[in-house]
Parts: C-alpha cells; structure tokens; sequence
C-alpha cells in the first residue's frame, strides 16, 4: 500500500487567497483525521471523519477552515482567506474502524506558508 | 477530558547507552497509549501502544514503553541508543470506550543520540 497521500507537499500563497489542502487515506480505513502542527502549539486535531462524515470538528480554529469527504478515498481541507498564522505543517491520518484501540497512519504532510 | 504531558523538550543520550523519554497521561477511564517518531521533514510514524494487558509493550525499532497505571505514565525506553535514534517522539492517549476517536497528542520530546 502507498499510505496516506498528501498534496501539495509544499504551498505558498498570499494572505487572503484560499488554499485546498489534499488526502487520500489507506484503502479500508474508514477514519480520516485531520491534524496542524505548529511550533507554539504542537499537535492539534482538526477535525476526524468516520465513513466520510464528520463526527467532529471542534478543533477546526475558525469559519475559515471547512473540510470535506465526498468519497472513502478522498478529503480536502480548505481554507479561505488565509492568514498569516495558518501557516503550520497539516497532516492528514487515517485508521481502521475496529475499535479505538488503531493506530493511526499519518501522511507527509503540507507545509503551508502565508506570506 | 485527556490529555498527555512529556515533560522533558529535548533528552541527549551518548550512543551505546539506554535511553528514556517521559510521558505521563490523564484520562477519566482507561487509556490506550501510543509511541509516535517524527523524523524531519516527514509525518509521524507508529513505534508501539498499550491497549491492554502486559505492561510491558515492545515496539519498532527495539524501543519498548512500560505501562504504569498507579503512575499514569507510559515511558519510551530503549536499552542501547543509535545515532540514526535522533528524531522527535510524541506520546498521545484516547480514553477506552471514550466517544471521541481522536488522539491527543504531548508537545514532543527531541531526542539527540550524540555519536
């Protein structure tokens, strides 16, 4: 299996134009998870799907960030405008649906920069 | 609510020598804990969980943690450093049987094996 796929692995934009992070997680797992990482913060959860929908997205920071799963094999995480402190390393992680006890399979990454 | 504490930013350790990275958790239940390497520029990688069990979890690499209920920790250790060690270790809990899928990640501990 290739793993968890990301795209683009690198992105520079302005602030104010919108940005499409992209996932394509293992074949079979039915979660997805959507996580930033940033020197100040660390880790954070985002938002996790569970069979393409979302269960939850109280980590998602604002109305800026919005995230969706049209099929098993695809999800993309948006944001519009962009600012300045989004800039941080989004990771995508997928694991299988047996129990919470799964380890999750994390992608590259993308590096995003907001000038 | 969970969360996970490393209490150390940064651990060097000589080749050769033993090595341990602290992480200490808090959940209301019990928890599933996992190991996870960062190495630069990549996403994490899964070393080991406990879910039930031995204390004792032997993972990728040679690392192994021990489960310590009365302690509420779940040190990363290994008997003998490598150089190639070096990378950045993330301890991160869910809650058995919890509703949320999510992991909650510590802040991360850089480990330096210094040849």
């Amino acid at each position: 299996d290739a793993g968890v796929i990301q795209s683009p692995r690198h992105e520079v934009t302005e602030m104010g134009q919108e940005v499409t992070l992209r996932c394509k997680p293992i074949s079979g797992h039915d979660y997805l998870f959507w996580y930033r990482q940033t020197m100040m913060r660390g880790l954070e959860l985002l938002i996790y799907f569970n069979n393409n929908v979302p269960i939850d997205d109280s980590g998602m920071p604002e109305d800026r960030f919005s995230a969706k799963m049209p099929n098993a094999s695809f999800s993309t995480l948006k944001i519009q405008p962009s600012e300045p402190r989004d800039s941080a390393v989004y990771f995508c992680a997928s694991s299988l649906v047996a129990g919470g006890y799964n380890e999750q399979f994390f992608g590259p990454g993308t590096r995003l920069t907001v000038l | 609510a969970q969360s996970v504490a490393q209490p150390e930013d940064q651990v060097n350790v000589a080749e050769g020598n033993p090595l341990t990275v602290k992480c200490t958790y808090s959940v209301s239940g019990n928890p599933y804990l996992f190991w996870y390497v960062q190495y630069p520029n990549r996403g994490l990688q899964f070393l080991l969980k406990y879910i039930t069990g031995d204390n004792l979890v032997k993972g990728s690499y040679g690392f192994e943690a021990e489960f310590n209920k009365s302690q509420t920790s779940f040190h990363l250790k290994k008997p003998s450093a490598l150089v190639s060690d070096s990378a950045l270790y993330f301890c991160a809990v869910r809650e058995a049987g919890g509703g949320a899928d999510g992991l909650t990640f510590g802040k991360g501990t850089h480990l330096i094996i210094q040849p």
